[in-house]
């Protein structure tokens, strides 16, 4: 089975500083895509970040990026300047030629004051 | 717009009995998907639905699972004979059917089997 794998089941970040979520994963698909999804304990899966396997430029949104590495098969997502709302539990994705999500067990993140 | 509402939020069953859950898509949206979510097993592929094709079932844990998808939009799963295996929360994602595409989630369903 092609599996995504989220090494780091908690952690933890002060306000304001920074954290990097790690994700690998395994595919024989040379065009995908990932995704970054944030649960918090309302259970509502939100859409972090997207990168498309193809784009070498990393994908950014406001205080989020990822480090897409394509031969290591490696997508961390790096929160910038966290704040108490980032608390949550954040997947990894992937979907390639097939369009179900298959899913890392997720990093659990708190973000303390 | 409208998100993805799913409905009940919570449904608490007995052992045997038979549960339905509705997912209502974002609209516009041609695809529609179902997760389940346990702490055992993290999050599943169940069934997909792609406009009028046939869904793609080969997530769906056992024959007491089905669901279908009425007009093209709203959507329904339904276990049968519930167990306590099937405590879980049940998630729906809607998506407008590009391949591949981002897929946009309800709150869950949160299920439990006494």
């Amino acid at each position: 089975a092609q599996t995504v794998t989220q090494s780091q089941p908690e952690m933890s970040v002060q306000e304001a500083e920074t954290v990097t979520l790690s994700c690998t994963y395994d595919t024989s698909e040379n065009n995908y895509y990932l995704f970054w999804y944030k649960q918090p304990p309302s259970r509502q899966m939100i859409l972090v970040i997207r990168q498309e396997a193809y784009k070498q430029q990393n994908a950014t949104e406001n205080r989020f990026s990822v480090n897409f590495q394509k031969a290591a098969k490696s997508f961390s997502l790096k929160i910038s300047d966290s704040q108490l709302g980032d608390t949550a539990m954040y997947f990894c994705a992937r979907s390639n030629s097939g369009y179900a999500l298959n899913f890392g067990k997720g990093t659990s993140l708190l973000v303390t004051p | 717009g409208a998100g993805v509402s799913q409905s009940p939020s919570n449904k608490v069953t007995e052992k045997g009995k038979d549960v339905e859950l509705r997912c209502d898509p974002i609209s516009g949206h041609t695809a529609l998907y179902w997760y389940r979510q346990s702490l055992g097993q993290g999050l599943e592929f169940l069934i997909y639905f792609q406009g009028n094709s046939a869904p793609d079932k080969s997530g769906l844990p056992s024959d007491r699972f089905s669901a279908e998808r009425t007009g093209g939009s709203v959507s329904t799963l339904t276990i049968q004979r519930t167990q306590q295996e099937d405590s879980a929360v049940y998630l729906c994602a809607s998506s407008q059917g590009d391949r591949p595409d981002t897929q946009y989630f309800g709150p869950g369903t949160r299920l439990t089997v006494l």
